[in-house]
């Protein structure tokens, strides 16, 4: 079936660095894709939705400089958290939408910001 | 706007026991409704899925009937094992954006 991969699965950084989280559809293109947040026992979020080739659409509330979502390919789409700070850290889930109607999301991203 | 609420976890279960996990939702128009499930150390997965009312989804011994007269997408399973000890989640899909509404999400910890 088709997979969704996310990278790193876990990162500790340093406050006032810059993180980088992959997503990538390994056997399928996705023109679209979407960043979630994940708060301890509570629901995922939709931070935005990231469109290949285009700006990212953000929810309201997301700060879009520090959130930056990078669609270049059919089957990348990158998060890059800015200036993390402690309040940053979470679980960050991304999904792929096959053209199929269908779907898919990767595993997660664990993100500690120390 | 939209919303899912579902039971708040954890639900401990022995092995063969019968599962409920309640989820109501509020949406105007008629979304689809799903259940994820989330294995630890996996991302999520589609269990099952409703379109309209009064449809039935069922998946690997899980059932959810969309019931539009409560907005309800309660889920069962009569008969658990260890291997469903997961984490489930409840959402709403409106038809334009393919943005997913997710409900809070239960764990579920079925013992032996």
């Amino acid at each position: 079936g088709a997979v969704v991969s996310q990278h790193p699965s876990r990162v500790i950084c340093k406050s006032g660095t810059s993180v980088k989280i992959e997503c990538r559809s390994l056997d399928f293109q996705a023109t679209t894709m979407f960043w979630y947040r994940q708060f301890p026992k509570k629901s995922l979020m939709l931070m935005a939705t990231s469109n290949e080739g285009s700006k990212a659409t953000y929810e309201q509330g997301v700060e879009k400089d520090k959130f930056l979502i990078n669609h270049a390919s059919l089957t990348l789409s990158t998060l890059t958290v800015t200036s993390a700070h402690p309040e940053d850290s979470s679980f960050y889930i991304c999904s792929a939408y096959r053209n199929t109607g269908e779907l898919f999301f990767g595993e997660g991203s664990r993100l500690t910001v120390l | 706007g939209d919303s899912v609420t579902q039971m708040e976890g954890p639900v401990t279960l022995s092995e063969e026991a019968f599962l409920t996990i309640n989820c109501t939702y509020t949406a105007t128009g008629y979304p689809s409704l799903f259940w994820y499930v989330q294995y630890p150390g996996e991302g999520l997965q589609l269990l099952l899925k409703a379109t309209k009312a009064d449809d039935k989804g069922s998946n690997k011994g899980f059932e959810a009937t969309y019931r539009k007269e409560t907005t309800s997408f309660h889920l069962e399973k009569g008969s658990v094992q260890v291997s469903d000890s997961a984490v489930y989640f409840c959402a709403l899909l409106k038809a334009a954006g393919n943005k997913l509404t997710f409900g809070g999400g239960t764990r579920v910890l079925v013992k032996p």
